[in-house]
């Protein structure tokens, strides 16, 4: 099956670091990302994993794949305001559809 | 560079209206078109797919249609809206590295 899941909700305090976390069931996605939505907008390409990597570090942003556990995080270091939005992990069968999952709302509050 | 345009961004229709948004590419061609849905609240459905010109796949079963009457144009249509059909739509185009949203498009059916 194809089902890509994540927490709702996520609240953290200005200057910490923040983990979404995301488990998917396909293994044969060869790519999987992380979007950003902000409210009323469509959706950013924040980054994106291969998925013969372990981890992938960029800026602020590190994510982190457990291929055995089907496991996905992002962690962003020094969370700001501005990073409230809600998250999205994706992968991408075979089939070149991306499946989303549910999307975590990051809050950060001063 | 390759954009993508969706429009309108706010809709308001009245239950049983009929229903046309569309989608364009520009700077690239032949491009795997896609239809996404995001209910209040919850995570992002795929619609609709495309891989060329009236070439159309449906993902669940719904109210609304899909068209693809040029290679660059995606039209999502409904003859009778319902109340479910209210969200916020995404058209996005992919490549190798992932997707690329267009800013969406907020129905609310009254």
């Amino acid at each position: 099956g194809e089902d890509v899941e994540q927490s709702l909700f996520l609240s953290v305090r200005e200057g910490d670091s923040s983990v979404i976390n995301c488990t998917y069931t396909d293994s044969s996605s060869t790519y999987l990302y992380w979007y950003k939505q902000e409210p009323g907008a469509g959706l950013q390409l924040l980054t994106y994993i291969f998925s013969n990597m372990d981890m992938k570090q960029d800026q602020r942003l590190t994510v982190l794949l457990n291929k055995k556990d089907k496991h996905l995080s992002l962690r962003i270091a020094d969370t700001q305001t501005g990073d409230s939005a809600i998250y999205f992990c994706a992968e991408m069968p075979d089939t070149d559809k991306l499946i989303f999952g549910t999307g975590t709302r990051l809050q950060v509050f001063p | 560079s390759q954009t993508i345009h969706q429009w309108p961004a706010t809709l308001v229709q009245p239950v049983g209206s009929p229903l046309s948004l569309e989608c364009t590419v520009e700077g690239t061609s032949n491009p795997n078109l896609y239809w996404y849905r995001q209910a209040a609240g919850r995570g992002l459905q795929l619609l609709f797919y495309s891989v060329g010109i009236g070439q159309i796949s449906s993902e669940v079963p719904q109210n609304l249609s899909a068209s693809r009457p040029q290679d660059r144009q995606f039209i999502l249509s409904s003859k009778k809206l319902l109340l479910s059909d209210s969200g916020f739509y995404l058209c996005a185009w992919s490549s190798y590295y992932g997707y690329t949203f267009g800013s969406g498009t907020r129905l609310t059916v009254v």
